[in-house]
């Protein structure tokens, strides 16, 4: 139902594992998010890319690293990650940025152990 | 002052009332306002922007009171799957960065 599709929905892993997230938007917008949802807090911003070049980074540690290769796909990769970064990463997009209403993905619910 | 303040509630009402939440914002200069309806374990879904001259949808007003520097939704006749945390959401410039409030726990019940 949703025009933006993240994988994996679910993701364990260890604190020395390097693993990626995809977030893909069939909705010809072009504006990508990665956003944090802990749980009691609300979404944090992590990343914006405007027609796939990265316009926000707001203070999110290296251990996080994004990748927008077109304005249809982002991915965020992770490595060395700490038990305090497990949370509900959300891709979104929006038409454009700012102004627009954003529409999410499912999600990926992060566990480090 | 937090950015985008709500109260987290619960709101618990029964079906078929009314119930309205506020949410504050602290720029005065923020451009763009929305409601998001989040439900446990989803992703938001937008619920409806929030125009100047306050706006309806169904059961559903949001209005903008910019003098006090907030927003309003109001949700007549509740159903049960009105049930869900609501999100404040602004733009409080005109740049990429739209700030989310932690939301507003509403549970109808029969």
């Amino acid at each position: 139902e949703t025009g933006v599709t993240q994988t994996p929905r679910h993701l364990v892993m260890g604190m020395t594992n390097k693993k990626s997230l995809k977030c893909e938007q069939h909705l010809g917008h072009n504006a990508m998010y990665w956003y944090k949802q802990s749980a009691k807090k609300p979404l944090e911003l992590m990343f914006v890319y405007n027609f796939k070049e990265q316009t926000e980074n707001n203070s999110v540690p290296s251990r996080f690293s994004p990748e927008c290769p077109n304005s249809s796909h982002l991915f965020l990769h992770l490595h060395t990650l700490q038990p305090e970064d497990s949370a509900l990463y959300l891709c979104a997009s929006s038409q454009s940025t700012g102004m627009s209403a954003l529409h999410f993905g499912n999600g990926t619910r992060l566990t480090v152990t | 002052r937090k950015e985008v303040e709500q109260d987290p509630g619960p709101f618990n009402v029964p079906e078929g009332a009314t119930v309205a939440f506020n949410c504050t914002y602290s720029n005065s200069a923020s451009q763009s306002f929305f409601w998001y309806r989040q439900d446990c374990r989803k992703e938001p879904k937008l619920l409806m922007s929030v125009y100047s001259s306050g706006n309806e949808d169904g059961r559903f007003t949001a209005q903008l009171n910019r003098a006090s520097q907030y927003i309003s939704l109001l949700i007549r006749d509740s159903k049960l799957s009105d049930s869900a945390t609501y999100l404040c959401v602004v733009n409080p410039s005109s740049g990429d960065k739209l700030t989310f409030g932690t939301g507003t726990r509403l549970a109808v019940r029969p």
